[in-house]
């Protein structure tokens, strides 16, 4: 069963332009995570972020936290054509677990 | 480390016929997951093993779906009978513990075996 739901489901924007892509959740978290799939591959883990924290970079990469409205969104600064892709974000449950991913959101960055 | 591999990449059956997926995951993880991807369902989580031990198959679909794993190098999703509504990408991913209590962490996932059930 999917836990997160992402926003948009597309995105379509220039490339320099910054993506900034929204996941919701439903039940308390120990930590949340950002994937990435390129077209028929398997998914490439980006960042995690714990419950206890709020924001985090890692180079074009910025991702939120707000436990209290169960939400997060992924920044990606100055977008790459290369950047193309669906993004999911992943929550691990209070157990610790299992992990388990929205239904993702496609970007597309255009040259 | 070579990641994880599946095995095979592609597979077409027909209706009726069993189908084994295999992954191996990366050397030293001690967890290990098994995802299904379609368009309409996004990815589910079906199994997830510990040590080679299934913790929670509360995602298996049905009983045709069965899944082990009888080393920690090795582990097998079969499908018998298979169905066209099975259709979907299966990954594999693995993971080691992560922290006190090996709370979730980083997933490495495979490139995932592409089932086509006619």
């Amino acid at each position: 069963s999917q836990q997160g739901e992402e926003d948009p489901q597309a995105l379509s924007i220039q490339e320099g332009e910054n993506a900034t892509m929204n996941c919701s959740y439903k039940t308390s978290i120990n930590n949340l995570q950002w994937y990435r799939q390129n077209s028929g591959r398997g998914l490439v883990h980006l960042i995690l972020i714990r419950s206890n924290e709020r924001e985090k970079h890692s180079g074009r990469l910025r991702v939120t936290l707000d436990t209290s409205k169960k939400s997060s969104s992924l920044l990606i600064t100055a977008s790459r054509a290369a950047d193309t892709a669906s993004y999911f974000c992943a929550t691990g449950d209070t157990g610790g677990f299992k992990t388990i991913f929205g239904a993702g959101t496609r970007l597309f960055v255009k040259a | 480390d070579a990641g994880v591999i599946q095995s095979p990449r592609h597979e077409v059956t027909e209706m009726g016929q069993e189908v084994t997926l295999r992954c191996k995951p990366i050397s030293g993880h001690d967890y290990l997951f098994w995802y299904r991807q379609t368009m309409m369902r996004g990815l589910e989580l079906l199994i997830y093993f510990n040590n080679n031990v299934p913790i929670d198959d509360s995602g298996m679909p049905e009983d045709r779906f069965s899944a082990k794993m009888p080393n920690a190098s090795f582990s097998t999703l079969k499908i018998q009978p298979s169905e066209p509504r099975d259709s979907a990408v299966y990954f594999c991913a693995s993971r080691n513990r992560a922290g006190p209590g090996g709370k979730a962490g980083e997933l490495f996932f495979g490139e995932g075996s592409r089932l086509t059930v006619l």
